[in-house]
């Protein structure tokens, strides 16, 4: 499978725990997101990579929040003292210029649930 | 700040049939792309299709279309022969920040195909 994966693809997890999600995008994406989805509403920008160098923080990536994307391949999106508004599902995705366009691919997220 | 609006929360089609979904958004941006992304219930969003806002000429990938009217700010899609594996969330989305074209999504419509 070639896609970009995501793990765990579910987490349930006590308030004020910390929990950690990986993704592996496809190889020769240099770009990386992550996105967060809660239920009903579309993915919001968390944060970005070229490489391994963190470009972009969205203002919704609290200081609890922290990513890596160490040696620029697999990333990290990590969540200290986790709230219950942290539920969400978690996207990753990796991008490809196609004729101008950069194109994301998506993997198939991580579900978060914070009891 | 960029918006996007998916006025239709929900639409249902006849198998075969043809159906269209409604997106308008609004941005800054003086050049952007214009994506519809398909979520079926797996989560994993896919690309249905992309649009360079530059280009008058609106895009077409085998059954799906765009009605792309800039000066209006709208980005409609056209499914014709509706399939049972149509069925899923659409959001539409355009891109911000030219460089690292992050994604800004509506919040979806969700879309039933009835047999």
């Amino acid at each position: 499978d070639t896609g970009v994966s995501q793990n765990p693809r579910h987490k349930i997890t006590k308030r004020g725990q910390n929990v950690t999600f990986r993704c592996d995008p496809i190889s020769e994406h240099n770009r990386l997101y992550w996105y967060r989805q809660t239920l009903g509403q579309g993915p919001e920008f968390l944060t970005y990579f070229q490489n391994e160098a963190q470009l972009e923080k969205s203002r919704l990536l609290s200081d609890r929040f922290s990513a890596e994307r160490p040696k620029g391949s697999f990333s990290t999106l990590e969540i200290q003292r986790t709230e219950q508004g942290d539920s969400a599902m978690y996207l990753c995705a990796s991008s490809l210029v196609f004729g101008g366009a950069r194109v994301a691919f998506f993997g198939q997220g991580t579900r978060l649930t914070v009891v | 700040a960029q918006t996007v609006t998916q006025s239709q929360p929900e639409m249902s089609v006849q198998e075969a049939e043809t159906v269209t979904l409604s997106c308008t958004y609004d941005t800054s941006e003086s050049d952007y792309y214009l994506f519809w992304y398909k979520q079926p219930p797996s989560r994993q969003m896919i690309l249905v299709i992309r649009q360079e806002a530059y280009k008058q000429q609106n895009a077409t990938e085998n059954r799906f279309s765009v009605n792309f009217q800039k000066a209006a700010k709208s980005f409609s899609l056209k499914i014709s022969d509706s399939q049972l594996g149509d069925a899923a969330m659409y959001f539409c989305a355009t891109t911000i920040n030219q460089g690292a074209q992050k994604l800004v999504f509506g919040q979806g419509t969700r879309l039933t195909i009835n047999p």
